[in-house]
């Protein structure tokens, strides 16, 4: 079946901007994870939904940052006011459940240029 | 907080030949999983292979095997039989078993050169 998607695959912003960056999960999915993956920070967890429900939003880096998940399906990360510190490669896992050990499956990650 | 050290930045090997990449973690954890992602130029992070920590067997998949040894918190990847399409960054990653959130914590990565 199909995998994880994400879109768009490049986005290219002016500072101060807002964007957003959407994941579609596999299908049956109802974990869902953010990463930020970044030359000076490496890979760093951002948020995990449950469902709709986001039980650990502690790796988002600051209040500029949120995101939201309907329909137990598609999610948006959004930022706000963006900064160049905040240009990064977003990756997006999905798995069946969000029990312990089960697999993440990967989508091909938004890069994200601040300019 | 569980911790993940990847030392090696970079590592080269010769078609054919084996290689071997490291990585040692740190956690008060005594039950977790243990996994090895490849990220291609492509960026799609894919699953190698993992590791249940209660299993003392390690996990073997087709040219892929780990060296497991808990008490020293240590997981390096095992390539056999390198080819031109292991190319890639490897990370090691570390999962909590207790708890609902599964988040993975990532090492550094390591960039494999694989010659012809």
């Amino acid at each position: 079946g199909a995998g994880v998607s994400q879109s768009p695959s490049n986005k290219v912003t002016e500072k101060g901007k807002d964007v957003e960056l959407r994941c579609d999960p596999i299908s049956g999915h109802t974990a869902l994870y953010w990463y930020r993956q970044s030359l000076g920070q490496g890979l760093e967890f951002l948020i995990y939904f449950q469902g709709n429900s986001a039980p650990d939003k502690s790796g988002l880096p600051s209040d500029r940052f949120s995101a939201e998940r309907t329909g137990g399906s598609v999610s948006t990360l959004t930022i706000q006011r963006t900064q160049q510190e905040d240009s990064a490669v977003y990756l997006c896992a999905s798995s069946w459940r969000s029990l312990q050990g089960d697999t993440q499956y990967f989508g091909p990650g938004t890069r994200l240029t601040v300019l | 907080a569980q911790t993940v050290t990847q030392s090696q930045p970079e590592m080269s090997v010769q078609e054919a030949e084996t290689v071997t990449l490291s990585c040692t973690y740190d956690t008060s954890e005594n039950n977790y999983y243990l996994f090895w992602y490849k990220q291609p130029p492509s960026r799609q992070m894919i699953l190698v292979i993992r590791q249940e920590a209660y299993k003392q067997q390690n996990a073997t998949e087709n040219r892929f095997s780990v060296n497991f040894q808990k008490a020293a918190k240590s997981f390096s990847l095992k390539i056999s039989d390198s080819q031109l399409g292991d190319t890639a960054m490897y990370f090691c990653a570390f999962m909590k078993r207790a708890g609902a959130n599964s988040k993975l914590t990532f090492g550094k990565g390591i960039t494999l050169s694989v010659r012809p």
